[in-house]
């Protein structure tokens, strides 16, 4: 069964409003999650780092008040999307290191998002 | 040199044959590394991770690791038309919770 799971599947918003995604991981703790963002037939770019109980870490060129992470606990991290526009319609994936031995990331479903 | 570099074909292949792949990486992202497929508007899933030099089989596919020439491959024996999906190669560093670095990908083809 899946051990990390994305919320919505998809959505549809109108510009200038906001969505949020969840991540969660199910069945064990996350001090990190990752978030990844992939517009159609490109790879999957990291846009930040979620760290449990404090700011995240994102990437050159992503704005950080546009894209607003919380990760409030250790199983959930949320992506809000603000003053969403057109160009951000992507698909959004996340992803949680297992805290287990071993170096597994586990990914979630993914998200999409289209801006109308 | 880009971190996780990979040929993004496309890769044609007839069913049957062996499909390989490939990908090369900076030392940033040098310590493990994942094959993942994605299918059209899903989700990547992990084929296979490799940490040590040398071949890692499972199945129908086998991992190549080279630290030397920071070289990784993926290689699909008896490829079927439902290995047609993009591959993607990843590489991840040695401190901490990092993340994965992915590359373009390569899509590949199994013509039936």
């Amino acid at each position: 069964g899946a051990v990390v799971s994305q919320h919505p599947s998809w959505v549809i918003c109108k510009s200038g409003t906001s969505v949020k995604i969840e991540c969660r991981s199910l069945d064990f703790q996350a001090t990190t999650m990752f978030w990844y963002r992939q517009f159609p037939k490109q790879s999957l770019m990291l846009m930040a780092t979620s760290n449990e109980g404090s700011k995240a870490t994102y990437e050159q060129g992503v704005e950080k008040d546009k894209f607003l992470i919380n990760h409030a606990s250790l199983t959930l991290s949320t992506l809000t999307v603000t003053s969403a526009h057109p160009e951000d319609s992507s698909f959004y994936i996340c992803s949680v290191p297992w805290a287990g031995a071993g170096n597994t990331i586990y990914f979630g479903e993914g998200s999409w998002l289209t801006v109308v | 040199q880009k971190e996780v570099e990979q040929n993004s074909g496309p890769l044609s292949v007839p069913e049957g044959a062996i499909a390989s792949l490939n990908c090369t990486y900076s030392d940033r992202v040098s310590q493990s590394f994942f094959w993942y497929r994605q299918y059209s508007g899903k989700s990547p899933e992990l084929i296979m991770s490799i940490y040590s030099n040398g071949d890692k089989e499972d199945g129908r596919f086998t991992a190549q690791l080279n630290k030397a020439s920071q070289y990784v491959s993926l290689l699909i024996r008896d490829s079927q038309p439902s290995d047609s999906a993009t591959y993607l190669c990843a590489g991840r560093g040695l401190a901490g919770n990092t993340p994965l670095v992915f590359g373009k990908g390569t899509r590949l083809s199994v013509i039936a």
